[in-house]
Order: C-alpha cells, then sequence, then structure tokens
C-alpha cells in the first residue's frame, strides 16, 4: 500500500533550527510535496523535490533521497509565525498526491 | 480577487438537508479537486476534474455529487450526510492533471458540522 509517515508533534524555540522528517512509499514516484497550513487556514505550497539533494528558498530548505524513501524540511532562525502544521505529500505514478497526517510544530519564546 | 475561493466558510446541517459547497479559482488553472480533511488524518482525495472532465472519483459515497461547470469553478452537492462526514472540506486547482511537477494551490476551505 502507499503510506506517508511524519511526526505528529515537534517543539521547538525562536531562533533555533528544527527538520521534520517525512518517509513515503508509493506505486511510482512523481516528486515530494511540502505544505504549511495555519490552523484554520488553507496549506500553502512550500517546496516541491523530484531530484536527488537539498533545496535551498530563504530559512526553508527541503531534501530528499529517492533510494530511501526520505525527505526532511529544515526550517531556520525560527519564528513564532512558523508554529503550524506541516504536511508532506509524495506524487505516485498515477499523479494523485499521497499525503502525509502533518506535524504539528511548536515554537516557543 | 485572487487565488481559490470558497464559500461558505462554515456551515451546520443536518442529516436530511441539502447543501452545496463553491470553488471557484481565478489562476487560470484547468485541473480542480475537492479534498476531505478530518483531525489528525493525512487529507483525503476525493473527485479530480481535469479541463472540466471528471478523471478521478476516490470511491465516495454518492451522497457527495461534485459539478464543474467550467474550468473555474466547482461545487460540491451535499445531501443525506451522516455525523462522520463533519470535516474540513478544500478545494484546490493546478495547471494541469497529470502535467508532471504539478503544484495545487488550496482554497481555505469550509468547514461542515452535520448534526
Amino acid at each position: 500500500g502507499q503510506n506517508i509517515d511524519q511526526p505528529t508533534e515537534m517543539t521547538a524555540t525562536e531562533g533555533a533550527i528544527v527538520q521534520i522528517n517525512c518517509t513515503y512509499q508509493t506505486s511510482g514516484f512523481n516528486g515530494l510535496f511540502w505544505y504549511q497550513q495555519h490552523a484554520g487556514e488553507a496549506p500553502t505550497f512550500l517546496s516541491y523535490n523530484v531530484l536527488d539533494g537539498l533545496e535551498e528558498k530563504g530559512r526553508f530548505s527541503s531534501f530528499l533521497s529517492r533510494s530511501k524513501g526520505y525527505s526532511y524540511l529544515l526550517l531556520k532562525e525560527l519564528q513564532m509565525k512558523d508554529s503550524a502544521s506541516y504536511l508532506c505529500a509524495a506524487m505516485d505514478s498515477n499523479y494523485q498526491l499521497i499525503w502525509g497526517a502533518g506535524t504539528k510544530l511548536i515554537i516557543k519564546p | 480577487e485572487t487565488g481559490v475561493t470558497q464559500t461558505p466558510r462554515h456551515l451546520v446541517m443536518g442529516m436530511t438537508n441539502k447543501k452545496s459547497l463553491k470553488c471557484e479559482q481565478h489562476l487560470g488553472h484547468n485541473a480542480m479537486y475537492w479534498y476531505k480533511q478530518s483531525a489528525k488524518k493525512p487529507l483525503e482525495l476525493m473527485f479530480v476534474y481535469n479541463f472540466k472532465e471528471q478523471t478521478e472519483n476516490n470511491s465516495v459515497p454518492s451522497r457527495f455529487s461534485p459539478e464543474c461547470p467550467n474550468s473555474s469553478h466547482l461545487f460540491l452537492h451535499l445531501h443525506t450526510l451522516q455525523p462522520e462526514d463533519s470535516a474540513l472540506y478544500l478545494c484546490a486547482s493546478s495547471q494541469e492533471f497529470g502535467g508532471g511537477t504539478d503544484t495545487q494551490y488550496f482554497g481555505p476551505g469550509t468547514r461542515l458540522t452535520v448534526l
């Protein structure tokens, strides 16, 4: 079956760095997406990886290892506004997104 | 307006009611999606429309009926719902379903409560 695993909840301190891991098992693979969702709001697109390696975009970076079925989202210089859920989703061979249940990130002062 | 909009934002209905959710996208996209989001569960894809044609129906009960009159508008008609259908219903759009690196953009959702 198809499956995405990510931690349910993480806590970090303002100004610190946090890494949110995601492992996936899909029928075929057409890329890995990360979205941010604040409570009561729409998920917003953060990053897309289809090749192995690290993609950096400001304070956020995303890494992919296709051989390991593994990705992580790295958030640097954490701010209070980064408190949100982070959703990992892998696109399968039918171009459907298989979603994780999300990681709730709590930022403490 | 820009992006993806959804109305209403909140809806409370009885099990015998009939209601409709509306989604509109202003991004010039050709694919639109309905998702169900329940607490602490992954997003569940319900329906996909690509160029106004339904391409995916992921075993959704017939009490949910989608309609896509054009590439910018998507509706979800609801009737005879059950309390377990209470959830956040998200609409999304993308350039083209199956178009490779196809990023989906989401609306804010409709919070549905079935009594």
